[in-house]
């Protein structure tokens, strides 16, 4: 199995600025790693996957690194905006490929 | 096009009834996922369903838990003689095995309330 840490304390910025999320795991290396959001009220929707060959991974205002030697994978939203504000999962996939494990989330609140 | 859906989207019931919570997937995804998300708390893996394959149900915590899909399509959850520890949001995932076989799509999920 696999055990995910997530800064369970909310992480509250200022708008603008960029937010870093940490996600670290304490077992195996996973092929890959996930980011989700999710808003209140509704399921998860994802983000960026990063494997494990990659050492970091953009989308637009979202950057992914994945440090396997740390066991960590920290993610970053550069210029951030209120509507940024939400929880922000990482998800490692198990070790029979079927099952993937999920971080209990970080809450970005960022404020005008 | 149409995401995953889900019904109820809420439930409330008393301890020791029966309850079923119902997943739609999207349509052509044959992997479908159900998990668990208490206040505050992760998602818990409960059980995985690919195409014919026998479902992965490793992850449910009790044989009060028990999941089926019909047809490869639409599954069920169902929670018998319910306690209230099993209070938590339901959320039912699909995917598409092969391209972005790794990306799940969620529904918004069945908040069950067990009195």
């Amino acid at each position: 199995s696999q055990k995910i840490e997530q800064n369970s304390e909310a992480l509250n910025i200022q708008e603008g600025k960029t937010a870093t999320l940490t996600c670290n795991y304490t077992n195996y290396s996973p092929a890959y790693l996930q980011w989700y959001r999710q808003d209140p009220g509704r399921g998860p929707v994802f983000l960026l996957l990063i494997r494990e060959n990659e050492k970091e991974k953009r989308k637009e205002r979202l950057k992914v690194t994945f440090d396997t030697t740390l066991k960590q994978s920290l993610f970053h939203i550069t210029a951030s905006q209120p509507a940024d504000s939400a929880t922000y999962l990482c998800a490692l996939e198990g070790d029979n490929f079927n099952k993937f494990y999920f971080g209990s989330g970080t809450k970005l609140n960022v404020k005008p | 096009g149409a995401g995953v859906s889900q019904s109820p989207s809420n439930k409330v019931t008393e301890k020791g009834k029966d309850v079923e919570l119902r997943c739609d997937p999207i349509s052509g995804h044959t992997a479908l996922y159900w998990y668990r998300q208490s206040l505050g708390q992760g998602l818990e893996f409960l059980i995985y369903f690919q195409g014919n394959s026998a479902p992965d149900k490793s992850g449910l915590p009790s044989d009060r838990f028990s999941a089926e899909r019909t047809g490869g399509s639409v599954s069920t959850l169902t929670i018998q003689r319910t306690q209230q520890e099993d209070s938590a949001v339901y959320l039912c995932a699909s995917s598409l095995v092969g391209e972005g076989f790794e990306t799940q799509y969620f529904g918004p999920g069945t908040r069950l309330l067990v009195l």
